[in-house]
């Protein structure tokens, strides 16, 4: 059974950087079949993708245009885990932020517990 | 990007209806759609993949239909632990996913 499980603040203010990591259990972020991927939600925003990092032989990264300028994911094989980091943030960014498994035709199958990160000062 | 669209955004429904929601896709996305059930504070969960497979757990009164832009869920009986909101997903222009706006459905 894969887990994943999250971890980071729930509270950013403006202009900084907005940390949190996935540890996977049940799965290996190096898998060759599944794709790593955070997703966050809001009331204005509804569910928005916003990127994802996975391994074919080597790694690779893809990034929401969105967020393109701002946004990096990295994977940890040492520790099994994945980050998600949001530089710059404004109180646009508030939202719960999902960590995700997408496997073969992109379907989410394994999803995080959530946080709440809150842009405030 | 594509945008994907539902219908109604929400429903009164009550136990043992059938209830049916739909989303449609801004071009075509063959079969790569995606539906999702959403509990207040829990995270989404996958119910049906490729826009007919059910995923393993999932009870068989919840079935998807469609292909192109027009897609359907539908469950057969609605039971109490069904209300919730219901999301669409599409992945054909992946790694851009795409979700629909929800479908919350409440008791009638």
């Amino acid at each position: 059974q894969v887990q994943l499980q999250q971890s980071g603040p729930g509270l950013v203010k403006p202009s900084q950087t907005l940390s949190l990591t996935c540890a996977i259990s049940g799965d290996s972020v190096s898998s060759n079949s599944a794709a790593w991927i955070w997703i966050r939600q809001s009331p204005s925003r509804g569910l928005e993708w916003l990127g994802r990092t996975y391994y074919r032989s080597k790694w690779y990264n893809d990034y929401a245009l969105s967020v393109k300028s701002r946004i990096t994911i990295n994977p940890d094989t040492s520790k099994n885990q994945f980050s998600l980091q949001l530089n710059s943030v404004t109180p646009e960014d508030t939202a719960v932020y999902y960590c995700v498994r997408a496997v073969e035709a992109a379907q989410l199958d394994y999803w995080g517990q959530g946080t709440l990160v809150t842009v405030s000062s | 990007d594509i945008q994907m669209t539902q219908s109604p955004s929400s429903l009164s429904a009550s136990v043992g209806d059938r209830v049916t929601i739909t989303c449609r896709a801004s071009q075509s996305i063959s079969s790569y759609l995606n539906w999702y059930q959403q509990k207040p504070g829990k995270a989404p969960n996958l119910l049906i993949y490729v826009a007919s497979s059910l995923q393993s757990g999932v009870p068989s009164r919840f079935s998807g239909s469609g292909s192109g832009t027009d897609f359907t869920l539908t469950i057969s009986s609605l039971q109490p632990e069904d209300f919730a909101t219901y999301y669409c997903q599409q992945s054909y222009s992946s790694p851009a996913l795409t979700f629909g706006g929800g479908t919350k459905v409440e008791i009638k």
